[in-house]
């Protein structure tokens, strides 16, 4: 079985500040991976996702996070967040047609 | 395209009224979900589907059924409303492979009072 954990749940930054959020999973076999973001009061949409390649994976309004195998780790990273970045975040694993998400960390950016 | 619609948006139940929520999806996607998101507790799976005609059970299936009778359409209902099934439901959608990401829905705000 897949598992997700995101060990940030809450947390508040001021403008400009950089952003690390964790997340670790746990699977047997390949995985693909995720960050979603969810914006106050709206859907979840797709951040970024790494399925092979380069492990450094560049997404949307200057998001990347980085693969590292052995530490079965995905960790989400911004160098200067916005106001507008404020919402939470998202990982998930996926190892087969299952998504397995984690609990979310919410983002509060102070302007 | 649409994406992934859902309907409706905002409802309210008494205990023991039920209700179908329909989710429809125009990208042709083999894959659908419906997903609960409460505070704290992320995204939990209710059920899923494979293909048009089959669904499977997820992590927290217990007071809902599922329906797939067409491809683009996946439908989430509740017999026999509780308050404890008050929460914001997603429907989502994928492609087969795996390392396609899902799209999502706008969500239905329930409430069971």
């Amino acid at each position: 079985a897949q598992s997700v954990s995101q060990h940030n749940h809450h947390v508040i930054l001021s403008e400009a500040a950089s952003l690390e959020l964790g997340c670790n999973y746990s699977y047997g076999g390949t995985v693909n991976l995720f960050w979603y973001v969810q914006y106050p009061g709206q859907h979840l949409q797709l951040l970024l996702k790494y399925f092979s390649g380069d492990p450094l994976v560049k997404g949307i309004k200057g998001f990347e996070a980085e693969f590292i195998k052995s530490k079965f780790s995905f960790n989400l990273r911004k160098p200067s967040v916005q106001w507008s970045d404020t919402a939470e975040y998202f990982c998930a694993v996926d190892g087969s047609y299952i998504p397995t998400f984690g609990r979310g960390t919410s983002l509060i950016v102070h302007p | 395209n649409a994406g992934v619609t859902q309907t409706p948006k905002f409802r309210v139940l008494k205990t023991g009224q039920s209700m179908t929520l329909l989710c429809a999806q125009d990208m042709n996607h083999e894959y659908m979900y419906w997903y609960r998101q409460d505070p704290g507790m992320g995204l939990r799976l209710i059920h899923y589907s494979v293909g048009e005609g089959t669904t499977a059970k997820g992590e927290v299936p217990d007071g809902y059924n599922v329906s797939r009778l067409k491809k683009q359409n996946f439908l989430l209902g509740l017999e026999s409303a509780a308050p404890s099934q008050t929460s914001v439901y997603f429907c989502a959608s994928r492609n087969r492979d795996s390392y396609n990401e899902q799209f999502f829905g706008p969500g239905t705000r329930l409430t069971v009072l």
